[in-house]
């Protein structure tokens, strides 16, 4: 079992590009759930998407910010038009149903960035 | 809304001995979980400890255990035969409603 797989590791972009962050859940887990970290501060929640679904973005910037999970292939968070203040560490995480009572099993991130 | 909090943002402890990071958190409810998650500087958060709010019995995970006050809302986290490996940042969350929030965490040194 590889676990939560988060590809890119680290990303550069350039101010006004786009940032594409996948992530792949443990075999089986139909539960995705996207945190950002930023620099000495603990994770905050984004979003909760289920296949095909999104269950809760409470968590997400109103604008340039997008989440999915499609019925195949990885979760992608996309944000539009980066600015610097989105760079910091973007982790995912899944979990087998909501299974989030035994805590998550979280991928080891990736850095976004911003020059 | 629910909020955890770490008073500490950093500690020190001599290799072997024992340690104890704080947390305390807000709620309004009655049934929600507790964690503790290490993250070292590879990055990977990883699963230290979890408590059952509905159970008074502190949880233990070989060297790692909790004190679980509910009334106080403290959830705090003995490290005992603190060990170099145990260098990291440690996080308290919470867990309810297919959320888990985060504290911000406290950074533990290990001295040799």
């Amino acid at each position: 079992n590889a676990g939560v797989m988060q590809n890119p590791r680290h990303l550069v972009r350039r101010r006004g590009q786009e940032a594409r962050l996948r992530c792949s859940p443990m075999k089986g887990h139909s539960h995705v759930y996207w945190y950002r970290q930023l620099p000495e501060e603990g994770l905050k929640f984004m979003v909760y998407l289920q296949k095909e679904n999104i269950i809760d973005e409470s968590g997400m910037p109103k604008e340039r910010f997008s989440a999915e999970f499609p019925k195949e292939g990885p979760s992608i968070l996309r944000i539009q038009q980066v600015v610097r203040g989105d760079s910091a560490a973007y982790f995912c995480a899944s979990s087998l149903g909501t299974g989030g009572a035994y805590g998550y099993t979280f991928g080891s991130g990736t850095r976004l960035t911003v020059v | 809304a629910q909020t955890v909090t770490q008073s500490q943002p950093e500690m020190s402890v001599q290799e072997a001995e024992t340690v104890t990071l704080s947390c305390t958190y807000d709620t309004s409810e009655s049934d929600y979980y507790l964690f503790w998650y290490k993250q070292p500087p590879s990055r990977q958060m990883i699963l230290v400890i979890r408590q059952e709010a509905y159970k008074q019995q502190n949880a233990t995970e070989n060297r790692f255990s909790v004190n679980f006050q509910k009334a106080a809302k403290s959830f705090s986290l003995k490290i005992s035969d603190s060990q170099l490996g145990d260098a990291a940042m440690y996080f308290c969350a919470y867990y309810r409603d297919d959320k888990i929030i985060f504290g911000k965490g406290t950074r533990l040194h290990i001295l040799p």
